[in-house]
């Protein structure tokens, strides 16, 4: 099974700018792997921001924005709150099977 | 607004069978364009899917390739829901279960599931 690889943890500034990557075990990630991108708080359920590489939910803040960058998915932050403080998981799709990463800890400090 | 409604035992002992239901409001689970997934998470092993059901003139199924020998997921068109079966569990399939609709948009409330004697 594909392993799908994201960095343990990351720091932002409030206000500041932020890239979340997500890579795979099999070579670059493409629009067909229809990433997706989950936030989760502690003692909540995921909640999905991207889904299909860069396509938003009407929940969505427009700080988010999804895209492939250099062979990987990204997740970037544009202007960074408190409230964005929280794990990430990027999803991807492997012809009918779908691979969690391990997460991204953001810290907004 | 779909809701996702989840039910079953929270403790199952090994080597057992694992059920989970999930009750689908606000949408159909025999809808052409829905699909109706089932994800798990634990300290140990993260967020984990474990395989979908969907409608497409016959009923489909994806399983996640380390779940294949063991899962079933059916759909129940008379009860418009969903359900969750994994076979021969030991403790590390100890979880936070959990349903969710396509793309991932609803999710059920999530329900602990202790595998222990």
């Amino acid at each position: 099974q594909a392993v799908v690889t994201q960095e343990p943890s990351l720091t932002v500034s409030p206000g500041g700018t932020v890239t979340l990557t997500c890579g795979s075990s099999t070579g670059a990630v493409t629009s067909g792997h229809y990433p997706y991108w989950f936030q989760q708080k502690p003692g909540q359920a995921p909640r999905t921001l991207i889904y299909d590489t860069n396509n938003k939910h009407s929940w969505t803040p427009a700080r988010f924005s999804g895209s492939l960058l250099g062979g990987k998915a990204a997740l970037t932050l544009s202007g960074a709150q408190p409230e964005d403080e929280a794990e990430y998981y990027c999803f991807l799709y492997y012809s009918g099977v779908r691979v969690f990463g391990g997460g991204t800890k953001l810290t907004v400090l | 607004q779909v809701r996702l409604q989840q039910s079953g035992p929270g403790l199952v002992k090994p080597s057992q069978t694992l059920s989970l239901t999930c009750s689908i409001s606000g949408d159909s689970v025999s809808s052409n364009s829905a699909a109706w997934n089932w994800i798990r998470q634990s300290p140990s092993r993260g967020l984990e899917w474990l395989g979908r059901t969907y409608y497409r003139s016959k009923w489909y199924n994806e399983y996640a390739l380390s779940m294949k020998t063991r899962i079933t997921i059916n759909p129940d068109t008379s009860k418009n829901q969903f359900s969750l079966q994994l076979n021969s569990v030991t403790p590390d399939d100890t979880a936070v279960y959990y349903c969710a609709s396509h793309y991932f948009k609803y999710w059920g409330q999530g329900a602990l599931v202790t595998v222990s004697s």
